[in-house]
């Protein structure tokens, strides 16, 4: 499968925490976009890359958040100190030209 | 604002009824439109999308959208519903001058009884 992946698919941590989560986008797409969805609603922008440039962030995307893509390919997006609030599906997605592709998103749960 | 919405949120039909889901958008400027699909236990799946050219575009598994610019809508439609088109639709749109970041309306939840 050459799809998006993300790592890893369940996230489960105490409130107060670190937590890292990569996505390996679709191989040569040079835009690489990160999402978070709540129960009931739909996917909401966080940030985006292009190639190793984060070229956008969300007003979603707190000083807790913070998001790589050092060489252009993977992505990691690491929350800290984290809150209940933050408990959600992250979605990555990835992209050529103006159509993305999304991958199964990490979920996570803040206790 | 931008903003998208998505008129119904939870739909129950039939199979072999007809499908029009709403979805209206604000912003003035040159918009890509978007139809994606989840199904259960599944991620995203892009059903269509409109750039230019023809308003009615033509996606996956019989399904199609007509952008009407004056109403700032983008409606998704099909024939006839089966089954397995149980699943949440989400209408996006993009701004061609924002890196491309899509705008997702709240989903509609579609169940398709036998």
């Amino acid at each position: 499968d050459t799809g998006v992946s993300q790592n890893p698919r369940h996230k489960i941590t105490k409130r107060g925490q670190n937590v890292t989560f990569r996505c390996d986008p679709i191989s040569e797409h040079n835009r690489l976009y990160w999402y978070r969805q709540t129960l009931g609603q739909g996917p909401e922008f966080l940030t985006y890359f292009q190639n190793e440039a984060q070229l956008e962030k969300s007003r979603l995307l707190s000083d807790r958040f913070s998001a790589e893509r050092p060489k252009g390919s993977f992505s990691t997006l690491e929350i800290q100190r984290t809150e209940q609030g933050d408990s959600a599906m992250y979605l990555c997605a990835s992209s050529l030209l103006e159509t993305q592709y999304f991958g199964p998103g990490t979920r996570l749960l803040v206790l | 604002a931008q903003s998208v919405s998505q008129h119904n949120h939870h739909v129950i039909l039939s199979e072999a009824a007809s499908l029009e889901l709403g979805c209206n958008y604000s912003y003035g400027g040159t918009v890509n439109l978007f139809w994606y699909v989840q199904y259960p236990g599944q991620h995203l799946q892009l059903l269509l999308k409109y750039f230019s050219g023809d308003p009615l575009v033509k996606g996956i598994k019989g399904f199609e959208a007509e952008f009407i610019k004056s109403k700032f809508s983008f409606n998704l439609r099909k024939p006839s519903v089966q089954w397995s088109d149980t699943a949440e639709y989400f209408c996006a749109v993009d701004l061609a001058d924002s890196g491309y970041a899509l705008n997702f309306g709240k989903g509609t939840s579609l169940l398709v009884t036998p």
